[in-house]
């Protein structure tokens, strides 16, 4: 199936620091979607996106619907300890069921 | 609180056994997505379920199965387990089409 490609796999920061990551794929998706997994917990929504272009905020946390529709970034400004946590990103493309995920961006804070 | 929930949350069994993880759906969803967590994997969609019916397969092997009944609840049937099928099962609910899911807390499955 399609992949989706996120980057960072990992990053290591200081409290107080912003964090950017990001996600590609070679296909077209009509949504994206930011998922958080804490440990011992399911992922959790943090925003989705539905048109080319968009930017949307939640709190601190900003992301954007890649114009090419083959991207999305998630940015986390002054971050915080409870950021700490895997970061997904999630696609959906047209006509398909189910949501394709990237493997994750693991967030470490250091303090 | 994700208003979806998974029963048993951790499960052990040994290979070539059965097991059957359940979920109920936020109130109202009629859509059930199960997906499977591996370390090397990430999260890979298995099976869909809307109103009772199956909408799509993904990467989901022979050996599981699902349903969805008709009070919503879902069920996700491992058969002929494999110490490669230890993971995290986790059930999504929707209640609409625009991709927006909503995960349980998972069932851990670790098969000795």
């Amino acid at each position: 199936g399609q992949q989706l490609n996120q980057s960072p796999q990992s990053m290591f920061i200081q409290e107080g620091e912003d964090v950017s990551m990001n996600c590609t794929s070679s296909s077209i998706f009509n949504t994206w979607l930011w998922y958080k997994q804490e440990p011992g917990e399911g992922p959790v929504l943090l925003i989705a996106l539905y048109k080319a272009g968009e930017l949307t905020s939640n709190g601190r946390l900003t992301a954007q619907f890649g114009i090419t529709r083959k991207d999305s970034f998630l940015n986390i400004s002054a971050s915080i300890p409870s950021d700490v946590g895997i970061y997904f990103c999630a696609g959906r493309q047209r006509g398909a069921d189910g949501l394709t995920f990237g493997k994750g961006t693991h967030l470490i804070i250091q303090p | 609180d994700s208003g979806v929930t998974q029963t048993p949350k951790h499960l052990i069994t040994a290979t070539g056994q059965r097991v059957t993880l359940r979920c109920s759906p936020r109130s109202g969803d009629l859509s059930v997505y199960w997906y499977q967590q591996s370390l090397d994997q990430g999260l890979q969609f298995l099976i869909h379920y809307y109103n009772g019916e199956e909408r799509a397969k993904g990467n989901i092997l022979e050996r599981f199965s699902a349903q969805q009944f008709p009070d919503l609840h879902s069920e996700l049937n491992l058969s002929s387990l494999e110490l490669g099928d230890s993971a995290l099962y986790f059930c999504a609910s929707s209640g609409d089409y625009t991709g927006e899911l909503f995960f349980g807390e998972g069932s851990r499955l670790t098969v000795l």
